[in-house]
């Protein structure tokens, strides 16, 4: 099994700031590479899929970026309802595995 | 636009078996794509469970293979989780979700829905 680890576990940040978020893969990836927005309460949402690709709806300051082990999502300029947990996943094996989150906090 | 609800009991009780199903609306389950179940522990993070094609196919978790049962109701637009010989491990939100055709990753999910596990 794929073990994902997402650093760091939690990000203070104030609006407008530009965040970057990590993940890495205990083995490469190829491109299959995703990741989720998850508010509290909340089922997550589909952000990026394919490391790069901006799935439906997904405002363009969302990017990603990274390949084989190495990951990362960008928020250009961070809003107020941007402020959730973010997980990555690999679908590269089967189980597909999630990252355990970053939290994404008003500072 | 595709939409997708949990439903089953709340509160199962010690070695029960877990059973909840997924209403899909707004898109065929006879379609190309796969549909999942997928968990999270209260405060945790989240686990894949498995996932079904209209025809049957599935595939599960292996550390969930031997409890774990997904069926489909094509008819009803319906798909469905069993989770045997539960214990308070299994207490979680269980979400049922659409599977994207670019590769086993959701693009549409449920609301989901929490499974407490207790006498």
């Amino acid at each position: 099994e794929i073990v994902m680890t997402q650093s760091p576990a939690t990000l203070s940040v104030s609006p407008g700031e530009r965040v970057t978020l990590s993940c890495r893969a205990s083995q490469s990836l190829s491109s299959n590479l995703a990741w989720y927005q998850q508010k509290f309460g909340q089922a997550p949402r589909l952000l990026i899929y394919g490391v790069s690709t901006r799935a439906t709806g997904i405002p363009a300051r969302f990017s990603g970026s990274g390949s084989g082990t190495e990951f990362t999502l960008t928020i250009s300029r961070l809003q107020s309802e941007d402020f959730a947990v973010y997980y990555c996943q690999q679908y590269n094996n089967w189980p597909g595995t999630f990252g355990q989150g970053t939290k994404v906090e008003i500072k | 636009q595709v939409q997708l609800q949990e439903s089953g009991p709340g509160l199962v009780k010690p070695s029960d078996t877990l059973s909840l199903t997924c209403a899909v609306s707004g898109y065929p389950i006879r379609s190309s794509n796969w549909w999942g179940w997928i968990r999270q522990p209260p405060g945790k993070g989240l686990e894949w469970i498995g996932y079904i094609y209209y025809t049957g196919s599935n595939n599960y978790h292996p550390s969930l293979q031997s409890r774990v049962t997904v069926s489909v109701d094509a008819s009803r637009n319906q798909f469905s989780l069993k989770l045997s010989s539960v214990t308070a491990v299994d207490t979680a939100v269980y979400y049922c979700a659409r599977i994207s055709n670019a590769g086993v990753l959701l693009d549409y999910w449920g609301h989901g829905t929490l499974v407490t596990v207790s006498s």
